[in-house]
């Protein structure tokens, strides 16, 4: 079973900042989340990771409050480039591999 | 940095034939994953290699095998091809050192089409 539950879909329209949660109640103490993005007929594009606190990188942010149920991939001033499905893993140390990943959520950007 | 490569990116076969896809990792990645992605499923884990050596197994049947080369490149086979092996296969790499956060990069996929 998927460690994660993140929405099915949502919709912005372009420049707009958009956020995606993921609920893992279950996370462990070694558990690290990572943030991929899906164009279709590619494989996955890592986005970001974390383990608690806020990290940024030049493509988004991850919030993860203090106690680590739920995180919060942030993209700042979406255009239609990245329309795509957007993934939340929870594994250990990062290892995702036997992890199933779920549908992810489907993003939609539009005009 | 050339990024993961995988041969060929579509395939058509039918059913009972078998099939070998295969994969380069990031020059320098010594561990290799391979995952089956089907439309309304995410992708599900079938193996992963590191230094000619399987060190992970999802829940796929026998059919289902691979390998991998002293340099790294890896192999997956599938034999007796059924409709519901149709998929998109992914390989992904990652540096696997002691310490590290393990980010895997993946490949664009071998599109599997069993008729």
């Amino acid at each position: 079973l998927a460690k994660t539950t993140q929405p099915i879909s949502m919709d912005s329209y372009e420049g707009q900042e958009v956020n995606i949660t993921c609920s893992h109640n279950n996370i462990a103490t070694n558990d690290y989340i990572t943030w991929y993005q899906q164009f279709p007929s590619q494989g996955p594009r890592f986005i970001i990771q974390g383990y608690k606190t806020k990290v940024t990188n030049e493509v988004a942010s991850l919030f993860i409050p203090a106690d680590r149920k739920s995180s919060t991939l942030s993209l700042p001033r979406v255009s239609l480039s990245d329309t795509a499905v957007y993934y939340c893993l929870v594994a250990q140390g990062g290892n995702n591999r036997k992890l199933i990943w779920g549908l992810g959520t489907s993003l939609a950007v539009n005009p | 940095k050339a990024g993961v490569t995988q041969t060929p990116r579509y395939l058509i076969k039918t059913r009972g034939q078998q099939v070998t896809l295969s994969c380069s990792p990031i020059s320098g990645h010594r561990s290799v994953s391979w995952y089956q992605q089907t439309p309304g499923q995410g992708l599900q884990f079938l193996f992963e290699y590191f230094s000619e050596t399987q060190r992970n197994k999802g829940n796929f049947p026998g059919r289902f095998s691979g390998r991998q080369f002293s340099n790294s490149r890896s192999e997956m086979n599938v034999s007796t091809l059924e409709l519901g092996d149709s998929a998109l296969y992914l390989c992904a790499s990652s540096l696997l050192q002691r310490g590290d956060l393990d980010t895997q990069y993946f490949g664009p996929g071998t599109r599997l089409t069993v008729l």
